[in-house]
């Protein structure tokens, strides 16, 4: 079974400044993680994911987010906030090889503060 | 090419009514999901559904909640005698297995959702 924790359902941070969204997995196999983004009234849309291959991946819209065994995490960062990037963002993981369930963590709010 | 549609787009319907809710995915792709997103509970998997297989039925919260997929496409989630509780976005996704050698990779593309409101 796997699972995703995401600390802190609201995080706020200034124009410009560096963005940390947390995410924590517990896995019984070798993972695949998620992050999917969520704009307000619309679907998720997915910003990047790991699949066992480079550890530091990159995504759309300047995140990136780095895969560390040793701490079971997957934070999600972008160097510099901007105003577009206030949406809800969602961990999700899954179990690699056949079908394996996405399980989703329960979302972080970023509000981006002029 | 298009994505993954979902209409309505709203339902409002009074408690003890029944709902179809219904999903188009990105043509060509096999597997399709249904999820629930509630206010702060993040998004709770429903059903899945992958080519001819059983469906994975796994995450109904109740009988009352049933889903079909007519000819590996389009999608209908079913709520009957639909509760207060009930009321949620029940969001749309469909992905494409695929990947190289034994390693399947896959990413979901998500529909915008119908808001269920029960009164």
């Amino acid at each position: 079974a796997q699972s995703v924790t995401q600390l802190g359902s609201h995080v706020s941070v200034s124009e410009g400044a560096l963005v940390l969204l947390r995410c924590n997995y517990s896995s019984s196999v070798p993972p695949y993680l998620f992050w999917y983004v969520q704009y307000p009234n619309q679907g998720l849309q997915l910003l990047l994911k790991y699949t066992s291959a480079a550890t530091l991946v990159k995504g759309i819209n300047g995140f990136e987010a780095e895969f560390k065994k040793s701490e079971t995490s997957f934070h999600l960062t972008k160097p510099s906030a901007h105003m577009s990037d206030a949406a809800e963002y969602f961990c999700a993981v899954s179990g690699s090889g056949g079908y394996q369930k996405v399980t989703f963590g329960t979302g972080t709010k970023l509000q981006v503060i002029p | 090419g298009a994505g993954v549609s979902q209409s309505p787009s709203n339902k409002v319907t009074e408690k003890g009514k029944d709902v179809e809710l219904r999903c188009d995915p990105i043509s060509g792709h096999t597997a399709l999901y249904w999820y629930r997103q509630s206010l702060g509970q993040g998004l709770e998997f429903l059903i899945y559904f992958q080519g001819n297989s059983a469906p994975d039925k796994s995450g109904l919260p109740s009988d009352r909640f049933s889903a079909e997929r007519t000819g590996g496409s389009v999608s209908t989630l079913t709520i009957q005698r639909t509760q207060q509780e009930d009321s949620a976005v029940y969001l749309c996704a469909s992905s494409l297995l695929g990947g190289s050698g034994h390693r399947l990779v896959y990413e979901q593309y998500f529909g915008p959702g119908t808001r269920l409101t029960v009164t």
